[in-house]
C-alpha cells in the first residue's frame, strides 16, 4: 500500500546525546508533513509538524528539517532522555491540506541508553 | 479536557464474525479518521467521517463501514472477519479547519481467531 518511508528501522543513543531520525518521502504535492511518537501500548501522539513553504521548525527539544528537493523530512531530539524511547512515525497529508489523509511510514525505533 | 477515547481496549473474534469499534472524538473536534495498524507497522487510513458521512476512503473492502452519530462519535464495523484483520484500530479526531493535525485515541486491539 502506500507508504512513506524511513531510512532506519532503529536507532540506538546515549542518553544526553542528540538524536537525528530521517524520513523520505515520494509525492512531491504533499504539503503537510506530521512527526509522531508511539510508545509502547499507546496512540500515536504528536509531536511536530510542518508545510511545506516552510524549511525548519522547532519545538520544545524537537527540531524538523524538511528539505523539499530530495524529499527528505528529519526529526532531531535534543539532549535524549529515556523517556524519548518509542517508536516515531512520519506522516504526510496526502494531497491538499485539507484532506486529512495521513500517509505513514513503517517508523523507527529510538532507544536510549542509559 | 479528555482526549480522544475508544472501546473496548481489547477484543477477540473468531473468523466470519463482525465487530463494531467505537471513538469519542476530543472535544471542539468534528472529523473522525479511522486507521488500522498491523504489528510492526505504521497505521493505514482506512477512512474519514465528517458531518455524519464518510469523505474519504483508504483502500479498503466494503467490510469496513463506519458511521458518525450528531455528537462527532464515530463507530468502526467490520463484517465477515479474517485473520488478517487481526490489528491495532486506531481512531484520530480533528478540527475540520486543520485536519492533518489529527489526535489519536490509544486504539483497540482485535484479534480474529
Amino acid at each position: 500500500g502506500e507508504s512513506v518511508g524511513l531510512h532506519l528501522p532503529t536507532l540506538s543513543v546515549q542518553e544526553g546525546d542528540n538524536s537525528i531520525i530521517n524520513c523520505a518521502y515520494s509525492n512531491s504535492a504533499s504539503d503537510y508533513f506530521i512527526w509522531y511518537k508511539q510508545e509502547s501500548g499507546k496512540g500515536p501522539q504528536f509531536i511536530i509538524d510542518i508545510r511545506s513553504n516552510m524549511d525548519k521548525r522547532q519545538g520544545q527539544r524537537v527540531t524538523v528539517l524538511l528539505n523539499k528537493t530530495v524529499k527528505h523530512l528529519s526529526l532531531q531530539i535534543a539532549a535524549t532522555q529515556p523517556g524519548d524511547s518509542a517508536v516515531y512515525f512520519c506522516a504526510e497529508n496526502r494531497g491538499s491540506s485539507n484532506t486529512g489523509k495521513l500517509i505513514f511510514g513503517q517508523g523507527t525505533t529510538l532507544q536510549v541508553k542509559p | 479536557d479528555a482526549g480522544v477515547t475508544q472501546s473496548p481496549t481489547h477484543l477477540i473474534k473468531t473468523r466470519g464474525q463482525q465487530v463494531t469499534l467505537r471513538c469519542s472524538p476530543k472535544s471542539g473536534h468534528d472529523t473522525v479518521s479511522w486507521y488500522q495498524q498491523a504489528l510492526g507497522q505504521g497505521p493505514q487510513f482506512i477512512f474519514q467521517y465528517y458531518e455524519e458521512e464518510e469523505r474519504q476512503r483508504g483502500n479498503f473492502p466494503d467490510r469496513f463501514s463506519g458511521h458518525q452519530f450528531p455528537n462527532y462519535s464515530s463507530e468502526l464495523n467490520v463484517n465477515a472477519l479474517l485473520l488478517g484483520d487481526s490489528a491495532l484500530y486506531l481512531c484520530a479526531s480533528s478540527f475540520t479547519g486543520a485536519l492533518g493535525t489529527q489526535y489519536f485515541g490509544p486504539g483497540t486491539r482485535l484479534l480474529v481467531l
